[in-house]
């Protein structure tokens, strides 16, 4: 069965504080991509990053880094010095398939990260 | 580039009607898919659409129903509306090649709102 789980409802920092998202997922493919969206309080989703599943290479991109490890099935994201704009649903999701293309994201329920100043 | 397109942004309806949201993608891409969100549920896929031909579909009843233009543009219908049906309906295009081109961009979606 495929399902992504955000064990995270809601996370609450002050400005600047680290905060890492947690994401854990299920599936039987042996291809298969997991992303991060962002949801601001516009309601558009927002995408930030998508792996595959060959692809364990973890990444830095500014603030933000990922760390994907199939051991066990976990794709966390990292906010580094958070900001009050980060304040967002963020959702993961997992995508099945050889190529990927199936156009079908399975969303985790989504964390709610609300920074402080 | 223009982003997806949603309208109409927001719609109330009462229970037994149908709506039709209407959807357009980024130009070029060729996939538009369906997603229903609403506190209880979340996310839900509805339905993929490509080349005017639906190739996936999510767990939804019939009264849920879609289409593609040839130009890509979709629409999604909802028949005898019911309470459960309000939501956040968002609509994603993605670019379909030969390469892992598949992050899914999403539109404002459409608040529906069944009274």
């Amino acid at each position: 069965a495929q399902k992504v789980t955000q064990a995270q409802t809601e996370i609450s920092v002050v400005e600047k504080e680290d905060v890492t998202l947690d994401c854990v997922y299920e599936t039987r493919d042996t291809t298969y991509y997991l992303f991060w969206y962002k949801q601001p309080p516009s309601g558009e989703l927002v995408f930030l990053i998508r792996r595959n599943s060959f692809d364990e290479q973890n990444e830095i991109s500014g603030r933000y880094s990922w760390n994907f490890q199939k051991s066990t099935s976990s794709f966390n994201f990292t906010i580094t010095a958070s900001q009050v704009v980060d304040s967002a649903v963020y959702f993961c999701a997992l995508s099945e398939g050889g190529s990927g293309n199936t156009g079908k994201l399975i969303f985790g329920q989504g964390t709610t990260l609300q920074v402080k100043p | 580039k223009a982003g997806v397109t949603q309208t109409p942004r927001y719609l109330i309806k009462t229970r037994g009607q149908q709506v039709t949201l209407s959807c357009s993608p980024i130009s070029g891409h060729r996939s538009v898919s369906w997603y229903q969100q609403t506190p209880g549920q979340g996310l839900q896929f509805l339905f993929e659409y490509f080349s005017e031909t639906q190739r996936n579909k999510g767990n939804f009843p019939g009264r849920f129903s879609g289409r593609q233009f040839s130009n890509s543009r979709s629409e999604m219908n909802v028949s005898t509306l019911e309470l459960g049906d309000s939501a956040l309906y968002l609509c994603a295009s993605s670019l379909v090649s030969r390469g892992p081109s598949n992050e899914q961009f999403f539109g404002p979606g459409t608040r529906l709102t069944v009274l």
